[in-house]
């Protein structure tokens, strides 16, 4: 569920090297997840998803990855740049279900010169 | 992709005024959109899911008097915060998912930063 009243862990790479952006989900029943970004003052951008049917899938300089064993969902980013650093948000959802989807905590990415 | 329009971006306002926050969906329609608040540093908070021709439902602790939901067509859904007061600033953000869309992907609006003061 969502991680309310919790500050947002923190992730620093210098630029050119590639992100990986961790996020646990909590519903076994949940077979849609989405990344979002969100800049400063902005609401969050559509990054990328995956049904539960696939284990990765890429799109422009990100790759996702879903471990179902484990419940478990990263975001790549290759050779981050400094247009990269956002706050990042992981979403599960149920395909059809009415129930809207279930953020996680976000992670800050920062990246430097 | 699905572009969800937000106003306004920011604004200012007295205590005890009430201030209104628009969301639409510009090109699809949404029979449910939600509402969410998020203060600096932290994860989004839903508040409550507005149904197109019906009453909202609000998420538990969110006063539903204080923040009037109307989402009157499939492509506009309104958040009143009404009778501001200073602990009612923060960044209040809407989204919406395509009706047609068997997924639940949402499409946000670019936030409203509320400051009461």
């Amino acid at each position: 569920g969502e991680s309310v009243g919790l500050h947002l862990p923190t992730l620093s790479v210098q630029e050119g090297d590639n992100s990986i952006i961790n996020c646990a989900y909590s519903n076994s029943a949940s077979d849609y997840f989405i990344w979002y970004k969100q800049e400063s003052g902005k609401g969050p951008q559509f990054i990328i998803d995956i049904r539960s049917n696939m284990d990765k899938r890429q799109g422009q300089r990100v790759t996702v990855l879903l471990n179902k064993t484990v419940k478990h969902l990263s975001l790549q980013i290759a050779a981050t740049q400094p247009g990269d650093s956002a706050v990042y948000f992981c979403a599960e959802g149920i395909s059809g279900s009415a129930r809207q989807l279930t953020f996680g905590s976000g992670t800050q990415l920062t990246v430097l010169p | 992709g699905a572009v969800v329009s937000q106003h306004p971006s920011w604004v200012i306002c007295k205590s005890g005024t009430s201030v209104k926050i628009e969301c639409r969906s510009l090109d699809f329609q949404a029979t449910t959109m939600f509402w969410y608040r998020q203060f600096p540093k932290q994860s989004l908070m839903l508040m409550a899911t507005s149904n197109e021709g019906s009453k909202a439902t609000y998420e538990q602790g969110v006063e539903k008097d204080k923040f009037l939901i109307n989402h009157a067509s499939l492509t506009l859904s309104t958040l009143t915060v009404t009778s501001a007061h200073p602990e009612d600033s923060s960044f209040y953000i809407c989204s919406a998912r395509d009706q047609r869309d068997v997924i639940e992907k949402l499409f946000f609006g670019s936030g409203t930063q509320l400051s009461v003061l």
